[in-house]
């Protein structure tokens, strides 16, 4: 069965203290691999994509890495304004760029 | 760049009447919009597909009676849910792909409509 899993379910962490969130994907028929932002009571941002294992991209305090089985979302020194939740999905070939969307991970940065 | 609208953003209805949602993609052409349904503190559920001048393709499950798409130019997509009920209540999130070969997968997604049928 295609599905993406993300975990952990929800993170704590202290202003300045790095971290890294993790989404596992099944293999077969992968077009990219998608993180978003939400933020409560809005739509998913989008964030980065991923094509082939080995690929990072970097944004801000935020890093996305991605491998044969799994991504990485690192987050560096975060700030409370990075509180929200993390989205990973993962795209699938044939027909309509359909996206497979993990729970998410939400995170809550304390000062 | 990738900007996309959903109207209206909060919307209460009586059991019983149907309401129209619109998306647009407001600096882009769009391949294909999607329609999706989110509940609290849970992922989007992915209800349908849709390209321009086609028919929606529903994912198992969902009723298309209930749930029309209308995906009426490359720039809006409109869903209405008819004969509303409390049950579907929920937070509905339209998606874009924009339309150039590099795209793939991408989708950019609206602020949401939060649907409340009392």
């Amino acid at each position: 069965e295609d599905q993406v899993t993300q975990s952990p379910e929800a993170l704590r962490l202290q202003e300045g203290e790095s971290s890294s969130l993790n989404c596992s994907y099944t293999v077969s028929g992968l077009r990219g691999l998608f993180w978003y932002r939400q933020d409560p009571g809005k739509g998913p941002e989008f964030l980065f994509t991923l094509y082939s294992a080995g690929e990072e991209k970097e944004k801000e305090r935020l890093k996305a890495t991605l491998t044969k089985k799994e991504s990485f979302l690192h987050i560096t020194a975060p700030k409370p304004e990075d509180s929200a939740t993390y989205l990973c999905a993962q795209g699938f070939s044939g027909g309509y760029n359909k996206l497979i969307f993990g729970a998410g991970t939400r995170l809550a940065v304390h000062p | 760049g990738a900007v996309v609208s959903q109207h209206p953003s909060r919307v209460i209805c009586k059991s019983g009447t149907s309401v129209k949602i619109e998306c647009r993609s407001l600096d882009f052409q769009a391949t294909t919009m999607f329609w999706y349904r989110q509940f609290p503190k849970k992922s989007l559920m992915l209800m349908a597909t849709s390209n321009e001048g086609s028919k929606a393709t529903y994912e198992q499950g969902v009723e298309k009676d209930k749930f029309l798409i209308n995906h009426a130019s490359l720039t809006l997509s409109t869903l209405t849910v008819t004969s509303a009920h409390p049950e579907d209540s929920s937070f509905y999130i339209c998606s874009a792909t924009p339309r150039r070969e590099s795209s793939y997968n991408e989708q950019f997604f609206g602020p949401g409509t939060r649907l409340t049928v009392l």
